[in-house]
């Protein structure tokens, strides 16, 4: 049974800068298979990436997702206010499985 | 544009069994290549994939769950169901209904909190 480890447990960052949250599986995960949502306090997840590197519809472009294998990451290039939230990572097997989430909050 | 929205008892007691409906708008349940699907997480928690059925009716269960799950599918009503039988306080959750390819989770519904306790 494949496991998803996210990292850090909190990323505390200011506007305009950089953020680089990781998501590891404990088998090899095909890249196909694995996606990123985010999720705001009081709202239902929004798909962002696809196929580990495919923005959703609406996604501005400072979204990106990179990876293959085990390891795989979601990069904020410029984080803006609304960004701040809980992102997981997700991947499909047998069954859809979530990462347990990364929360970027405002330092 | 497709809208999901759940419905359903907000409150249930603990044995007994929780049910809700989604209902679907702006789209058809039977459309192919999609599944229809429930997740759901805790209060304060992560997400937690429950099932999927496919129009035709094929389902796919969480093996920690599948014991305990029935996801049913009305294709005349666009809507697809979940049952979970004795249910405890840790089935406390916000409950969501959602549409998806087999990978990945397209559209979400704004969820529905439902309490189990007596």
């Amino acid at each position: 049974e494949i496991v998803l480890t996210q990292s850090p447990g909190t990323l505390s960052l200011s506007p305009g800068e950089r953020a680089t949250l990781s998501c590891r599986a404990s088998q090899s995960v095909s890249s196909s298979y694995l996606a990123w949502y985010q999720q705001k306090p009081g709202q239902a997840p929004r798909l962002l990436i696809y196929g580990a590197s495919s923005r959703a519809t609406g996604i501005p472009d400072r979204f990106s997702g990179s990876g293959s294998g085990t390891d795989f990451t979601l990069t904020i290039s410029r984080l803006e206010p609304e960004d701040f939230a809980v992102y997981y990572c997700q991947q499909y097997g047998s069954s859809l499985l979530f990462g347990p989430g990364t929360k970027v909050d405002i330092k | 544009q497709l809208q999901l929205q759940e419905s359903g008892p907000g409150l249930v007691k603990p044995s007994e069994t929780l049910s809700l409906t989604c209902t679907v708008s702006g789209g058809s349940i039977s459309s192919s290549s999609y599944y229809w699907g429930w997740i759901r997480q805790p209060p304060g928690k992560g997400l937690e994939w429950i099932g999927s059925i496919y129009y035709s009716g094929s389902t796919y269960y969480n093996p920690s769950l599948k014991s305990r799950v029935t996801i049913s599918v009305d294709t005349s009503k666009n809507q697809f169901s979940l049952k979970l039988s004795s249910v405890t306080a840790a089935d406390t959750a916000v409950y969501y209904c959602a549409r998806h390819l087999r990978p990945t989770v397209t559209n979400w519904g704004q969820g529905t909190l439902v309490t189990v306790s007596s």
